[in-house]
């Protein structure tokens, strides 16, 4: 089976601009949870959806949004980008809270 | 709010040894999980082993064990037989029971010699 793919994998922008970010689950899976991880630390939790709906957010400006598609997949959206923003972007998914299974991530630059 | 310290930026084993990572923990809930993942310098989170709270025997997934105290707040991570393929960042995570939030230490570089 294949595992949560994301994309894309690279991505430069410049102060300002707008940003999405998608993700696929694992099939079968429901929830997908974003994660921001700046050089040097580790992630930090952004959302979660639950069958389309918002079951958790972290402590992120409202810059950030996403949003859950019927198929499960995912986007996150960043507005107004600031370098503090550059970061690898994570999305995890699951079907249950034992085991989160990541993506590749997207390696994010804003200059 | 819940916490996670790993106190070893960096460690140092020999290939076909035992490691073991060090995870301390805070929470005040009495259900939650812990979890250790592997992050090569690829940057994907590759997923290790869980220990639930109310899990009455230690985790082990291959040649990964996690001793689990509960007493005393600690989830180490113990590798045996070392290979060259573990050297990477390895981050212990915790969320609450019912949550998929979880929340992860500063992780600890691990370096496998041959």
């Amino acid at each position: 089976d294949a595992g949560v793919t994301q994309s894309p994998t690279h991505l430069i922008k410049t102060r300002g601009q707008h940003v999405t970010l998608r993700c696929s689950p694992i099939s079968g899976h429901k929830s997908v949870s974003w994660y921001q991880q700046v050089l040097g630390q580790g992630p930090q939790f952004i959302f979660q959806y639950y069958e389309k709906e918002e079951r958790g957010r972290g402590n992120f400006p409202d810059r950030f949004s996403a949003r859950q598609f019927p198929n499960y997949s995912s986007e996150l959206n960043v507005n107004a980008l600031l370098l503090g923003d550059s970061a690898l972007y994570l999305c995890a998914s699951s079907f249950t809270s034992r085991a989160q299974y990541f993506g590749p991530g997207t390696r994010l630059t804003v200059l | 709010a819940q916490k996670i310290t790993q106190t070893q930026p960096g460690m140092f084993v020999q290939e076909k040894e035992a490691v073991t990572l060090d995870c301390t923990y805070d929470t005040s809930d009495p259900s939650y999980g812990l979890f250790w993942y592997k992050q090569p310098s690829s940057g994907e989170m590759i997923f290790l082993i869980y220990q639930g709270s109310y899990d009455q025997q230690n985790a082990t997934e291959g040649r990964y064990s996690l001793n689990f105290q509960k007493a005393r707040k600690s989830a180490n991570l113990v590798i045996s037989a070392s290979q060259l393929g573990d050297s990477a960042m390895y981050f212990c995570a915790i969320h609450q029971g019912g949550s998929e939030k979880l929340v992860f230490g500063k992780g600890t570089k691990l370096t496998v010699n041959p």
